[in-house]
């Protein structure tokens, strides 16, 4: 597909456990996003990637969650020892262009749904 | 500490009718305003997106509206039909490349 692909579609994990989230943006498409919308809320930033490297990652919310983009292209958000409220639908993004404005339209994924019981 | 605040949370249009979705931001630093609408399941999608140094802009049914001395700007949605029935978020960027986003307003459009 041309989309952003994002896998799992679902995931149920229980507390405690460890969980992989991935992303495959669109082909040729160099900033890519994380972001995790709660329930009725909008989504809320965790981390930006130009290439291979994490450019801010200012919106992780603690040192359980990383995310890594080892080639530049598909990238990885890993969440160790989940608890209840990382419960949220986690998007992710990608666009041609660094910044956003200058028409760097930012493509999202369907986004993995990850609940934790 | 919610940066951009947006209202109203629901709206219900009657089919013909205009939607309006306000928000309202405290950081000057922002320099790009996005609006995106999202349907249920999906990601959301580029609406439409606006600079400040301009106070209104028109693609097709959607104008957004501007002000930067009150430090607001709304989406109106002309001749609104059941197919824009959707989650709308409005959004603004500092410097940098993230995203600030508001809490979103769930249009329900009437037949």
């Amino acid at each position: 597909g041309a989309g952003v692909s994002q896998t799992p579609s679902n995931k149920v994990t229980e507390k405690g456990k460890y969980v992989e989230l991935r992303c495959d943006p669109i082909s040729g498409h160099t900033a890519l996003y994380w972001y995790r919308q709660s329930l009725g809320q909008g989504p809320e930033f965790l981390i930006y990637f130009q290439g291979t490297g994490a450019a801010d990652d200012s919106g992780l919310p603690n040192d359980r969650f990383f995310a890594v983009r080892p080639e530049g292209s598909v990238s990885t958000l890993k969440i160790q020892r989940t608890e209840r409220g990382d419960s949220a639908v986690y998007l992710c993004a990608s666009s041609l262009r660094a910044r956003p404005e200058d028409t760097g339209e930012l493509f999202f994924g369907e986004g993995s749904r990850l609940t934790v019981l | 500490q919610q940066q951009v605040k947006q209202s109203p949370q629901s709206l219900i249009v009657q089919k013909g009718g205009i939607s309006i979705i306000n928000c309202a931001y405290e950081n000057t630093a922002f320099d790009y305003f996005p609006w995106y609408q999202q349907f249920p399941g999906k990601g959301p999608a580029l609406l439409i997106a606006i600079r400040p140094d301009v106070s209104e802009k028109k693609e097709g049914r959607f104008t957004i509206s501007f002000n930067k001395s009150a430090k607001q700007f709304s989406l109106h949605i002309m001749d609104s039909q059941p197919g824009d029935s959707a989650t709308y978020f409005c959004a603004a960027k500092a410097a940098g490349n993230k995203l600030t986003f508001g809490g979103g307003t769930r249009v329900l459009v009437k037949p």
